[in-house]
């Protein structure tokens, strides 16, 4: 079965700076794929980034990197240069790729920049 | 691209109504789309996945015949809380797979329950 441990339920970081939030994962597929959601006090859910398990390079997405390490079954989300707007709960998720494609989320991190 | 839309945002009920959710892609078609809920500072749990043109696959522990789900066009998912009560109450989001690898999510319903 798949799990998604997210091991830091809160953080805080100062504008501009850059921040690490943590995933791990535990799968015994070979093919799958980890997301990365920013979820601000409205509710929605907005995808940031996608890391297929045959990618060979880290995915990035403007300001957002995922450093992946396979061996280690980590997915961390690297946000540079930190803005205000980037306070919110951030959810690692998984995916098989074959089959039902049902994400499996980690419990979130959340994340206070502060000015 | 890619985006999901839901309806209604939230909404309050009595005990004992029934209440319908409506999840549309607008601008792809997705053939599976997935009904999730969130009560407050938790995590997504994932409630059922919702198959156009077949019965929904609900995860264990969801009571299918309270909450019905009916994927009748390739757009649309509807979720229907039927006799809510006030643990109904929580967050329900929808979501669905749009070209490439992304997965998208509605912005959400907010059921409330008196």
């Amino acid at each position: 079965a798949q799990k998604i441990t997210q091991t830091q339920p809160g953080m805080f970081v100062q504008e501009k700076e850059a921040v690490t939030l943590d995933c791990t994962y535990d799968t015994s597929d070979p093919s799958y794929g980890l997301f990365w959601y920013k979820q601000p006090s409205s509710g929605e859910m907005i995808f940031l980034i996608y890391q297929g398990s045959y990618d060979q390079q880290n995915a990035t997405e403007g300001r957002y990197s995922l450093n992946f390490q396979k061996a280690r079954k980590s997915a961390n989300l690297v946000i540079s240069a930190s803005q205000l707007g980037d306070s919110a709960m951030y959810f690692c998720a998984m995916r098989y790729n074959f089959g039902n494609e049902k994400l499996t989320f980690g419990t979130g991190t959340r994340l206070t920049i502060i000015p | 691209g890619a985006v999901v839309s839901q309806h209604p945002s939230w909404v309050i009920c009595k005990s004992g109504t029934s209440v319908k959710i409506e999840c549309r892609s607008l601008d792809f078609q997705a053939t599976t789309m997935f009904w999730y809920r969130q009560f407050p500072k938790q995590s997504l749990m994932l409630m059922a996945t919702s198959n156009e043109g077949s019965k929904a696959t609900y995860e264990q522990g969801v009571e299918k015949d309270k909450f019905l789900i009916n994927h009748a066009s390739l757009t649309l998912s509807t979720l229907t809380v039927t006799s809510a009560h006030p643990e109904d109450s929580s967050f329900y989001i929808c979501s669905a797979r749009g070209g490439g690898q992304g997965q998208y999510f509605g912005p959400g319903t907010r059921l409330t329950v008196l």
